[in-house]
């Protein structure tokens, strides 16, 4: 049973170019979590979202990032214009009852 | 709005000891709370998890408690080991029942041999 997948494990993009992070949640579970840890910073929600369905997006930056969570396929978190602020681990959970499983990241250099 | 503090922020010690690391969280209408363990450059692993009808899980060398009135979790860790070197992450719901979780800055462990 794998657990929740996340690729790619790094990603370097210039800065004006987009990045596509990607999440698979563990077998089972069809909602997903995005947080995103900053340098120094603890891990911050950004946004939930079950099958085709965005419940809640309250930690997203309003202008640049999107996610979505197609019916088949992996969620996918975008991030349009990067600019070096945008450099982070960004991590994806899934739950089952109650307790969050985490994927090993995504770490998004801006350069 | 929930907040979650963590102390101390880096803790390091021979190994052998016998460790506590703290947690307190600003809204007290948890369902549950979790601990977390994260390696440098890693995701984070599910230590434990406590619900809020219970006092304490143990689980090895690793033992929680909550005490939900006065907003505080502590992780003892007995008999440390070398390997044990990681941050130690506390997380509760932003609110009631929501899932999504409001995280401490951690506390970064470093166990000597």
């Amino acid at each position: 049973n794998a657990g929740v997948m996340q690729n790619p494990r790094h990603l370097v993009r210039r800065r004006g170019q987009e990045a596509r992070l990607r999440c698979s949640p563990m077998k089972g579970h069809s909602h997903v979590y995005w947080y995103r840890q900053l340098p120094e910073e603890g891990l911050k929600f950004m946004v939930y979202l079950q099958k085709e369905n965005i419940i809640d997006e309250s930690g997203m930056p309003k202008e640049r990032f999107s996610a979505e969570f197609p019916k088949e396929g992996p969620s996918i978190l975008r991030i349009q214009q990067v600019v070096r602020g945008d450099s982070a681990a960004y991590f994806c959970a899934s739950s089952g009852e109650f307790e969050a499983f985490f994927g090993q990241g995504t770490r998004l250099t801006v350069v | 709005k929930q907040e979650v503090t963590q102390i101390p922020a880096a803790l390091s010690v021979p190994e052998g000891e016998n460790l506590v690391l703290n947690c307190s969280f600003t809204d007290s209408a948890i369902y549950n709370l979790q601990w977390f363990r994260q390696d440098p450059g890693k995701g984070l692993t599910s230590l434990l998890l406590i619900q809020s009808s219970q006092r304490e899980q143990t689980s090895g060398r690793l033992n929680a408690s909550l005490d939900k009135s006065s907003g505080r979790s502590t992780l003892y860790i007995a008999a440390s080991q070398p390997g044990d070197s990681a941050t130690y992450l506390c997380a509760v719901p932003s609110q009631g029942g929501s899932e999504k979780l409001v995280f401490g800055k951690g506390t970064k462990l470093t166990v000597n041999p």
